[in-house]
């Protein structure tokens, strides 16, 4: 199975600053149809998980332009440009390259 | 808009089963595959499988292999996840979620099974 590794935040985030999450993979996440499928969901607290990005990049419909997701490959990092009060949860990776599909254990965001 | 909105709490005996209904609207269930995540306390998400609707085809983590079961009533828009031989560690919340190619777009509100004797 594909293992999906992310940082943790080393201190709870001020609010208005950025906020940078990684994601490494164990192998590489690119198809055989050329397109990679890692997304970055947020999971707010007592919440259902939300897609944020896709394909790495691609910023779901209705997600605030503040989120941003980069990478290829193996490694991958989800951007907040300015940190707001509601984005406080846990943020996790998830790749759809291979089966069984696999989610990072998470990365918490607290102000 | 689509949603898909789950069954209610359930609470099990070790070695029983579980079956959690997902209801979709707004979209034709048929067209997209549903997958079923599970988030045990205070821990991260678990793929379990997933159903194509349409044909009843069925994918599991091989984890789940032989224990777990998805059926779909399409006449409904209603698809079933079975979880037999209930342990203590199965005991979690349960989400169902909407399949694209590149993830998971439309999640329901979750279903929490306990499981104690």
């Amino acid at each position: 199975d594909i293992v999906l590794t992310q940082t943790q935040l080393s201190s709870p985030v001020t609010l208005g600053q950025p906020a940078s999450i990684s994601c490494r993979s164990s192998q590489s996440l690119v198809h055989s149809d050329g397109k990679t499928y890692l997304s970055w969901l947020q999971q707010r607290p007592g919440q259902p998980p939300r897609l944020l990005i896709y394909e790495a990049s691609n910023r779901f419909s209705g997600v605030p332009d503040r989120f941003s997701g980069s990478g290829a490959g193996t490694d991958f990092t989800l951007k907040i440009s300015r940190v707001e009060a509601e984005d406080v949860g846990i943020y996790y990776c998830m790749q759809a390259t291979q089966f069984p599909w696999t989610f990072g254990l998470g990365t918490k965001v607290e102000i | 808009q689509a949603q898909l909105v789950q069954s209610g709490a359930e609470v099990k005996k070790p070695g029983a089963s579980v079956k959690v209904s997902c209801k979709a609207s707004g979209y034709t269930l048929i067209g997209y595959y549903i997958h079923w995540v599970r988030q045990a306390p205070g821990k991260g998400l678990e793929w379990m499988g997933r159903i194509y609707p349409s044909s009843g085809g069925t994918d599991f983590a091989q984890k789940f292999q032989g224990r777990v079961t998805m059926t779909r009533d399409t006449s409904i828009n209603t698809i079933y996840m079975e979880l037999r031989r209930l342990r203590s560690d199965d005991t979690a919340i349960y989400f169902c979620a909407r399949g694209r190619p590149f993830g998971l777009d439309v999640w329901g509100q979750g279903t929490t099974v306990t499981v104690s004797s």
